[in-house]
C-alpha cells in the first residue's frame, strides 16, 4: 500500500512566521505535489516536482516555495505566513508510469 | 481559467438511486482522467480512472463514461448507499508533465 505521510495534521501559526510542511512517500514515486483545498475552490496546485531538486510552479505559487532534496520527501515552505494562507494543505505523489495520485491526510493550517 | 469544469457542486440522492457527476475539459492533450473520493477529515483517495482509448470503465458500482469528441466524462454510482456520501473530484493529467488538474468537487449526500 502506498503511504503518503504529512508531518502535522493541525498547525497554528502567527502572521509573519516561517512555516514548514513536510511530506514523505514510501513508494519511490517520481512525482510529488502540493495542493491547497478551500471550500468552493476545490484542489489548487501550488507546486509540483517530477524529480529530486526539480520543481515547477502550479497555479497558485505566490507566497510559497518548495524543496525536494531527496526523492521521498517534498517540503512546502511559507516564508512569511499570512492569514489568507489559512487552508487545508494536501501532499500527493504519483508514478510517471501510472499517473495515479496518492494523497496524504492533509495539514490544516491556521494563520492568526 | 478553469481547465476541468465539474458539475453539480452538490447532489442529494435517495439510497439506491444513481448519482451522476459530470466533468468537461478543454485541453486535448489530457490523456488520463481519474476520479477521487474524499471523506471528511481525510485526503482524497483514487476511486477509478480512465484513458481516452475506451468509452466506459466499470469497477464495482462505479462507472466512468468518456466522450472524447465532446471532451466530457462522467461518474455514475449504481445502487448508491449512505456510505457513498463524500466529496468527489474529477481530474485530468497529460503524459507531458504528469500534473494532475482537479475539478472543484461535488458534495454528494445519499439519503438513507
Amino acid at each position: 500500500d502506498v503511504k503518503v505521510t504529512q508531518s502535522s495534521r493541525y498547525l497554528v501559526k502567527r502572521t509573519g512566521e516561517k512555516v514548514f510542511l513536510e511530506c514523505v512517500q514510501d513508494m519511490d514515486h517520481e512525482n510529488m505535489f502540493w495542493y491547497r483545498q478551500d471550500p468552493g475552490l476545490g484542489l489548487r496546485l501550488i507546486y509540483f516536482s517530477y524529480d529530486v531538486k526539480m520543481k515547477e510552479k502550479g497555479d497558485i505559487p505566490e507566497g510559497y516555495s518548495v524543496s525536494r532534496e531527496k526523492k521521498e520527501r517534498f517540503s512546502l515552505i511559507l516564508e512569511s505566513a499570512s492569514t489568507n494562507q489559512t487552508s487545508m494543505y494536501l501532499c500527493a505523489s504519483s508514478s510517471t508510469l501510472l499517473g495515479d495520485g496518492y494523497f496524504g491526510p492533509g495539514t490544516r493550517l491556521t494563520v492568526l | 481559467q478553469q481547465q476541468v469544469k465539474q458539475s453539480p457542486q452538490s447532489l442529494i440522492v435517495q439510497k439506491g438511486g444513481i448519482p451522476i457527476i459530470n466533468c468537461a475539459y478543454e485541453n486535448t492533450a489530457f490523456d488520463y482522467f481519474p476520479w477521487y473520493q474524499q471523506f471528511p477529515g481525510k485526503g482524497p483517495a483514487l476511486l477509478i480512472a480512465i484513458r481516452p482509448d475506451v468509452s466506459e470503465k466499470k469497477e464495482g458500482r462505479f462507472t466512468i463514461s468518456f466522450n472524447k469528441s465532446a471532451k466530457q466524462f462522467s461518474l455514475h454510482i449504481m445502487d448508491s448507499q449512505p456510505g457513498d456520501s463524500a466529496t468527489y473530484f474529477c481530474a485530468a493529467s497529460e503524459r507531458r508533465d504528469d500534473k494532475i488538474i482537479f475539478g472543484k468537487g461535488t458534495r454528494l449526500h445519499i439519503l438513507p
